[in-house]
């Protein structure tokens, strides 16, 4: 298995574009997760799906930030328009909602994020 | 509210033993894992533990105590690889997310 893909993994743009970062989990994983980790913040969770559905937003930050996940292969992250302060990785992650018992996070190698 | 609190650092000898600690504050508990970054790198996962006790994974252990909110993970025969840091995760319920503690920077010296 390839493991979770994310693209861009550089990413360097100016403040007021747009930026979309992708996703694709691990095949079979029901669950899919956007992370971002700054020095500052540590490792915060954005936003979540299961089965392609979003279950919890509560962690991104404002308007600015929208996520989606049409298909169960496929997520994107969505900044518009981005700020310096955005500037940060990105990781995205799976894993496969058993119900019981433990619930293994396996995560893609980030996209690095600088908004100038 | 929510928190995890670890060391923000830790520093050891090539091949000795070493705890981290990790204490969670959480308006339920479904289980608390541990995660290893290496700089420049993704989260991996490293240790789960749903009940009380220890579980071993090779060189690493990890410990749960609920009735203590607490927990530990164990890194035995140290080796220069692994330093990295090492984040604690609680998750409250079966149906909601992972909180991750702001880990712990371990270094390891010759």
């Amino acid at each position: 298995d390839a493991g979770v893909i994310q693209s861009p993994r550089h990413e360097v743009t100016e403040m007021g574009q747009e930026v979309t970062l992708r996703c694709k989990p691990i095949s079979g994983h029901n669950s899919l997760f956007w992370y971002r980790q700054t020095m500052m913040r540590g490792l915060e969770l954005l936003i979540y799906f299961n089965n392609n559905v979003p279950i919890d937003d509560s962690g991104m930050p404002e308007d600015r930030f929208s996520a989606k996940m049409p298909n169960a292969s496929f997520s994107t992250l969505k900044i518009q328009p981005s700020e310096p302060r955005d500037s940060a990785v990105y990781f995205c992650a799976s894993s496969l909602r058993g119900g019981l018992g433990k619930e293994t996070q396996y995560f893609g190698p980030g996209t690095r994020l600088l908004v100038l | 509210g929510q928190s995890l609190e670890q060391p923000s650092e830790v520093t050891a000898v090539e091949g000795a033993i070493v705890q981290i600690n990790c204490t969670y504050q959480t308006s339920g508990f479904y289980g608390l894992s541990w995660y290893q970054q290496h700089d420049g790198g993704a989260p991996t996962f490293l240790s789960y533990n749903g009940l009380d006790g220890l579980e071993e994974t090779g060189r690493f252990s990890s410990f749960l105590s609920r009735s203590d909110s607490y927990g530990y993970l164990l890194l035995q025969e140290l080796q220069m690889k692994d330093s990295a840091s090492y984040f604690c995760a609680v998750r409250e319920s079966s149906a909601s997310k992972i909180i991750f503690g702001s880990g712990t920077r371990l270094s390891i010296r010759p």
